[in-house]
């Protein structure tokens, strides 16, 4: 069974720097089968597609977001990570990661829990 | 970027009841279209993909139609654990985009 897990700092500070880490079990992050992804969700809002990972290391981002988000991976540990700079308020959510199906199905099966990052003073 | 639109926002309906959900699409999305169910709390559960295809280990009674622009996903009898929040998403162009969602709730 597949399982991812997000870890990270609840409480980052406006204009500094959102990091965090998704931990698979069950698969490989290797795979070039599928999109390792970074999805979020302001608290009581909808569904935002982050960026992905694929093909052990290309990326893709949403353009929205582009200019400050960075999606890493690490092989070795079978982690992969999501940096986004420069946070506001707006930046507050819950974060997940999860994967896709890959091949041009953005269709996420197994998700992580979620993590709430909350961007203050 | 395609804007996803669902409607109703809120859906009343009885227990064992048939449920119908919408999903609008802003432009043709073709038939790249799934479907999540949201307990609170939880992460999104994938329920269908490529409009009318069930995941893994989903019950029968969820289906989905539609490619275009015009999607249904339908709930034929409606379970306590169904009552809850439904989004659709569009994967034919990136970024990949979710509708608002659908809460249902007990009638």
């Amino acid at each position: 069974q597949v399982q991812l897990q997000e870890s990270g700092p609840g409480l980052v500070k406006p204009s500094e720097t959102l990091s965090l880490t998704c931990s698979v079990s069950g698969d490989s992050v290797s795979s070039g089968s599928y999109y390792w992804s970074w999805i979020r969700q302001p608290p009581g809002k909808g569904l935002e597609w982050i960026g992905y990972l694929y093909h052990s290391g290309s990326t893709n981002y949403n353009p929205s977001l582009k200019s400050r988000v960075t999606i890493l991976v690490d092989t070795s540990e079978n982690q992969f990570f999501l940096n986004l700079r420069s946070v506001t308020a707006a930046d507050t959510a819950v974060y997940y990661c999860a994967r896709a199906y890959g091949d041009y199905v953005w269709a996420a099966d197994f998700w992580g829990q979620g993590t709430l990052v909350t961007v203050s003073s | 970027e395609i804007v996803m639109t669902q409607s109703p926002a809120t859906l009343s309906v009885s227990p064992g009841e048939r449920a119908t959900l919408s999903c609008r699409a802003s432009q043709s999305v073709s038939s790249n279209l799934a479907w999540y169910q949201q307990k609170p709390g939880q992460a999104p559960r994938l329920l269908i993909y490529g409009a009318s295809t069930r995941a893994t280990g989903i019950p029968a009674r969820f289906s989905g139609i539609g490619s275009g622009t015009e999607f249904i996903l339908t709930i034929s009898s409606l379970q306590s654990e169904d009552f809850v929040v439904y989004y659709c998403q569009q994967y034919n162009n990136w970024p990949s985009t979710f509708g608002p969602g659908t809460k249902v709730d007990i009638k």
